[in-house]
């Protein structure tokens, strides 16, 4: 079993609709996740972090995340094209570890017009 | 501020040749990690430096090394190079803090080629 697994992709959704990415992890000593959006070519870039149970919003998207389940997820509000990209979860466990995170393989989205 | 800078962009080595990559943290950083990225593996961690010491290391052989220097620059070296050691090679910095919630920022990595 993978640390971290990703619902495989590729994901497809019209401009407009909510993506809906999901993560799920096997080490219950998590303590922080992140999502990154990295496009083709490109390098990961942040778009938010968790580290307590439930919802954090920033604009268009919303991570969720549950502990007791083991589960981290990422909404995508009104997509658009520019929304394209491959989508990673990232968790980091304890304090002595801190400077490693363990990504998952990513879901890729494609945004249709 | 200026973001996570690495040279080289790209390289093109051959079998048996080593490699040098350098990585510039964002001011302030003391946390540098390295992570390789293939269409196979995914983004897989190799190591952690902070101030001059390496903290953490991933599950890579030995021909993969690193170090810091004291303004927080990093380089990671690869001996001995083989046609799977072909990737992306990231380098992250995070800021001082409570590391374990520290966000990771991400260079533009150097594209290594091994023929």
């Amino acid at each position: 079993q993978k640390e971290v697994e990703q619902n495989s992709g590729p994901l497809s959704v019209p401009e407009g609709a909510i993506a809906s990415l999901n993560c799920t992890y096997s080490d219950r000593g998590s303590q922080s996740f992140f999502w990154y959006r990295q496009y083709s070519g490109k390098s990961p870039e942040l778009i938010m972090s968790i580290y307590s149970n439930g919802d954090k919003e920033d604009g268009r998207f919303t991570a969720q995340l549950n502990k007791a389940s083991q589960y981290v997820s990422l909404l995508i509000r009104d997509s658009q094209p520019s929304d394209s990209a491959t989508y990673l979860c990232a968790v980091k466990g304890l304090e002595w570890n801190a400077g490693k995170s363990t990504f998952g393989d990513g879901t890729t989205l494609t945004v249709k017009p | 501020k200026a973001g996570v800078t690495q040279t080289p962009r790209y390289l093109i080595k051959t079998r048996g040749q080593q490699v040098t990559l350098s990585c510039s943290p964002i001011s302030g950083h003391r946390s540098v990690s390295w992570y390789q990225q293939t269409p196979g593996q995914g983004l897989q961690f190799l190591f952690e430096y902070f101030s001059e010491t390496q903290r953490n290391k991933g599950n890579f052989p030995g021909r993969f090394s690193g170090r810091q220097f004291s303004n927080s620059r990093s380089e990671m070296n690869v001996s001995t190079l083989e046609l799977g050691d072909s990737a992306l090679y990231l380098c992250a910095s995070s800021p001082p803090g409570l590391e374990v919630y520290n966000e990771q920022f991400f260079g533009p990595g150097t594209r290594l080629t091994v023929l």
